[in-house]
C-alpha cells in the first residue's frame, strides 16, 4: 500500500529557532514530492515541488531535501517566525501514467512557534 | 493571476438534507479540478477530479457526486447527507496541459457539520 508518513506529529519551537520535519514514503515509482503549508481553517499552499531526480529545493526560509534511495524527505525551516505556525503536509505524486495528478497526502506535522 | 473561490465557508446541515458546494476558478482555462475531504488527523482524500466539462472521475464510492457544468466551475452535491459526510471539503485546481509537476492550488475550504 502506498503511504506517506510524517514525523513528528506536532512540534513546538521558540521564535527564531530552526526546525526539521521528516517525511518517509513507500510510494513507488513516483513523479514528484511536494511540501504544503496549511494554516488553520485554510487550504494548503504549495511550498516546494521536487522531482525524483532533485535533492534539494528552497523557497525563502524553507528548504526541502529528498533522498530517493532511502525514500525520505525533510523540510527545514530557518529562523522561524510566528507566522510559520501551521500544519506542514508532505505529498507524493505516484507515477501511474496519464496527465492527471493523483496525490498521496501525509497527515501533516503541526508546528507551533512560540514567542 | 489565478484565483479559486469556494463557498460557503461553513455549513451546518441536518442528516438527510441535500448538499451543494460550489467552486470556481478565475484567470485560467481548462484547469484540472479536484474535490478533497480532510478529516481530523487524516490526510486529504481525493473524492473527484475533472479534466474537462462534463468529465468526472470518482475516486471512492460514497454518498456524494460532482458535476462540472462550465470550464471553471466544479460542484459537489449530495441528495441526502449522512453523519459521516462531516468534514473539511477542499476544492483545488492545477494546470490542465502542464506536466505532472505542476502544483495543485487549493481554495480555503468548506467546514461541513452534519447534525
Amino acid at each position: 500500500k502506498n503511504q506517506v508518513e510524517q514525523s513528528p506529529q506536532s512540534l513546538i519551537i521558540l521564535e527564531g529557532k530552526n526546525c526539521t520535519l521528516q517525511c518517509n514514503y513507500t510510494v513507488s515509482p513516483f513523479s514528484n514530492l511536494r511540501w504544503y503549508k496549511q494554516d488553520t481553517g485554510r487550504g494548503p499552499v504549495s511550498l516546494t515541488i521536487m522531482t525524483f531526480s532533485e535533492n534539494t529545493k528552497s523557497n525563502g526560509r524553507y528548504t526541502a531535501t529528498l533522498d530517493a534511495d532511502t525514500k525520505q524527505s525533510s523540510l527545514h525551516i530557518t529562523a522561524s517566525q510566528l507566522s510559520d505556525s501551521a500544519s506542514y503536509i508532505c505529498v507524493v505524486s505516484p507515477n501511474y501514467g496519464g496527465a492527471t495528478n493523483k496525490l498521496i497526502f501525509g497527515t501533516g506535522t503541526l508546528l507551533a512557534v512560540q514567542p | 493571476s489565478q484565483t479559486i473561490h469556494q463557498w460557503p465557508a461553513t455549513l451546518v446541515q441536518p442528516v438527510g438534507s441535500p448538499l451543494s458546494l460550489e467552486c470556481t476558478v478565475e484567470g485560467t482555462s481548462n484547469p484540472n479540478l479536484y474535490w478533497y475531504r480532510q478529516a481530523a488527523g487524516r490526510g486529504l482524500q481525493l473524492l473527484f477530479y475533472s479534466v474537462g466539462i462534463g468529465q468526472i472521475s470518482s475516486e471512492v464510492p460514497q454518498n456524494l457526486s460532482a458535476s462540472r457544468p462550465q470550464d471553471r466551475q466544479f460542484i459537489l452535491s449530495s441528495k441526502k447527507l449522512l453523519l459521516s459526510d462531516s468534514g473539511f471539503y477542499l476544492c483545488a485546481w492545477s494546470a490542465g496541459t502542464a506536466p505532472r509537476s505542476e502544483p495543485q492550488h487549493f481554495g480555503d475550504g468548506t467546514r461541513l457539520s452534519i447534525l
